[in-house]
């Protein structure tokens, strides 16, 4: 069965330090990933997805950044984060595109 | 531009009781729709699916159904548990088309026991 990890689970940073949150799939091969944030009672904005290994493409533009080094890794980046960079950040994955995506348990991010 | 929505953002109900979420779509070409139960501080769960060329299908107390007519979606949970308080909404898919599905913002079910 697949299954979609992240780490960390919560990480509290202050303002300008760098962030790199990963994500990782297990039992599957060349899934589409995708990077979301979720702010307190709102809806789900995508932020990257990627259908390979070094493709990556951006949906909002923002000081965050995303890399793809093997085929079941993702992994979501800063050089400086912002106060608005806080919320929750959810990784998942599709078998297909267009298809149903799954998502891993995700990494509660606050700034300070 | 298109987007999915949702009726009603917060639905109180006793326990044993039926449970409508609702929700509509406004891209009359999405064929593919799914609903996820989110609890707090966890990520989305896959709950049912059902493509546009069915309009019902049910799953373990849970039933999906579909009005094209009207672009309504909404999933029904039977004898509604305390379990199943969450936030749940609908995401819209046109497969094979966008990898992106969208999602609406999602409707808080508070279940007293």
């Amino acid at each position: 069965s697949q299954t979609i990890h992240q780490w960390p689970a919560t990480l509290v940073q202050p303002v300008g330090s760098p962030l790199s949150l990963e994500c990782t799939v297990e039992g599957t091969s060349n899934p589409n990933l995708y990077w979301y944030r979720q702010a307190a009672g709102r809806g789900l904005q995508l932020l990257f997805y990627s259908i390979g290994i070094d493709q990556i493409s951006s949906e909002v533009p923002q000081n965050l950044s995303a890399s793809r080094p093997q085929d079941r890794q993702f992994i979501l980046s800063s050089k400086k984060l912002l106060l608005s960079d806080s919320g929750f950040y959810l990784c998942a994955f599709a078998h297909l595109v267009g298809e149903t995506q799954y998502f891993g348990p995700g990494t509660r991010l606050l700034v300070l | 531009g298109e987007s999915v929505g949702l009726h009603l953002p917060t639905l109180s109900v006793q326990e044993g009781d039926n449970s409508i979420i609702n929700c509509a779509y406004s891209n009359s070409a999405s064929d593919y729709f799914i609903w996820y139960k989110q609890e707090s501080g966890k990520g989305p769960q896959f709950i049912i699916d059902i493509r546009s060329n069915m309009d019902k299908r049910q799953g373990q107390r849970v039933t999906v159904l579909l009005n094209k007519t009207v672009k309504h979606l909404s999933l029904q949970i039977a004898a509604t548990q305390p379990g199943d308080s969450a936030v749940y909404f609908c995401a819209e898919l046109l497969s094979g088309g966008s990898y992106i599905p969208t999602f609406g913002r999602g409707t808080s079910l508070i279940v007293h026991p």
